[in-house]
């Protein structure tokens, strides 16, 4: 399964932008990049996902490198309720395994 | 409309004994899941069924069978209850069972076993 590196922790004011990145050197072709963010008590919850070009959603952006090696997620202004864990994950085309790293603690002061 | 249910929310038990856990998803998904989040917040795949069928088994004790009655519904029966059952479970489900859908999460059965 191919890893993905993200930092420990990251901190943000409210309504500011937020740059989490995310290393995924040894991605194969087939894989997807997959964000999830898990609220405190609770469970895990979508971002967004892409394969090859930028995605946007109504939660947040996703930019990935030409090289695919590495991606940033990007939310465009962070509020209270953003603060959470936030995991990139690296899923193949043919398999339903989502696989949890230890993801990156985003703080949002106010 | 809650889209993935779980109950119960919380479930305190001893060891030894057998317990279940329900799930339940309204999103017309063919695609469930059962996750667990140890002590140390690390969450792990546990199994996967698409259609009702076992896809996934991560090398989970026997002592742990899930159950699909129809694809709305994924149970988790876990018998002879050990204290380092004690974890959040999650059920999850997906349109498709491909690295190309979403997965949309439960909110979590804490179960502790004294």
């Amino acid at each position: 399964d191919a890893k993905t590196t993200q930092p420990n922790s990251m901190e943000s004011n409210e309504e500011e932008p937020v740059h989490l990145p995310c290393n995924h050197s040894t991605i194969s072709g087939t894989d997807y990049i997959h964000w999830y963010r898990q609220l405190p008590s609770q469970g895990p919850e979508y971002v967004i996902h892409g394969l090859t070009s930028n995605v946007n959603n109504r939660m947040a952006s996703l930019a990935i490198a030409e090289d695919r090696k590495s991606s940033t997620l990007i939310l465009h202004r962070a509020t209270l309720r953003d603060a959470a864990v936030y995991y990139c994950i690296l899923r193949s085309y043919n398999t339903d395994k989502l696989i949890f790293g230890t993801g990156t603690r985003l703080q949002v002061f106010p | 409309d809650t889209a993935v249910s779980q109950t119960p929310k919380y479930l305190v038990t001893q060891m030894g004994n057998d317990k279940s856990i329900k799930c339940e998803q309204n999103l017309g998904h063919d695609t469930m899941y059962w996750y667990k989040q140890d002590s140390k917040k690390f969450l792990k795949i546990m199994f996967s069924y698409n259609n009702k069928e076992l896809i996934i088994n991560e090398t989970v004790p026997n002592r742990f069978s899930p159950k699909s009655p129809d694809k709305a519904h994924l149970n988790l029966h876990i018998n002879s209850l050990e204290l380092g059952d004690s974890a959040v479970y999650f059920c999850a489900s997906s349109q498709g069972s491909s690295g190309a859908w979403e997965q949309y999460f439960g909110p979590g059965t804490r179960l502790t076993v004294t």
